[in-house]
């Protein structure tokens, strides 16, 4: 069935320095990735997402990347800042599914001032 | 201006007791869907509904029921609550004209003791 692998499950970086999460899908119809991002006590919040006609999107700080062939997609945040510290999730979805995402297990990111 | 409520921040209930989780969105959107978060296992789809009156079964079913008799609400319903059932529980809605992210309710924190 459908699956969203992520890795890794949690990840510490110095403020300053770049963090990369990474995914794969396994589902070749999906070609919709959303990333969300969920501080403590709060609810997923949407912070980027990609659409399988483009390879790579920025806001900011924040960018995602998505390899098709490789079915993969990644997130980076660059100048990581303490308030970057979180658990992020990636997702897939596909018209197939009516937008049903595909979550993977979520990263714990923590930024060490 | 929450798009997404859930009723209950918090609830403690006791084995066995039926349980009623609310979720109403002001969106006007199609889909709505239940998730379960538990730590180290990410979201799990529970059930979710694309009409009214329409619900299927998402990754993890058993133990639960749900409901949808207006768009806007989306009721999860623990038929005899169970210990394993302690969990973050997560509505979320989207809509259908295209598939998109979800936006997140603030979750409630149930407790079966």
């Amino acid at each position: 069935g459908e699956n969203v692998e992520q890795h890794p499950s949690t990840l510490s970086v110095q403020e300053g320095d770049s963090a990369v999460i990474k995914c794969t899908y396994s589902d070749s119809a999906s070609n919709y990735f959303p990333w969300y991002k969920q501080e403590l006590g709060k609810r997923p919040q949407l912070i980027i997402d990609i659409r399988s006609n483009v390879g790579e999107k920025k806001d900011q700080r924040i960018a995602v990347t998505l390899n098709k062939t490789a079915k993969h997609f990644s997130l980076h945040i660059t100048e990581t800042q303490p308030e970057d510290s979180a658990v992020y999730f990636c997702a897939g979805a596909g018209w197939a599914v009516r937008g049903k995402l595909i979550f993977g297990q979520g990263t714990e990111l923590s930024v060490k001032p | 201006d929450v798009k997404v409520t859930q009723s209950s921040r918090y609830l403690v209930k006791r084995t066995g007791e039926k349980v009623f989780l609310e979720c109403v969105q002001d969106m006007d959107h199609e889909n709505m869907f239940w998730y379960r978060q538990d730590p180290g296992l990410g979201l799990r789809l529970i059930y979710f509904s694309y009409d009214v009156k329409m619900k299927e079964k998402g990754d993890i079913p058993e133990g639960y029921s749900v409901s949808r008799e207006k768009k806007e609400r989306f009721s999860l319903i623990l038929e005899s609550a169970s210990t394993n059932q302690t969990s973050m529980y997560l509505c979320a809605s989207s809509p259908d004209r295209e598939v998109d992210g979800y936006t997140f309710g603030s979750g409630t924190r149930l407790t079966v003791v």
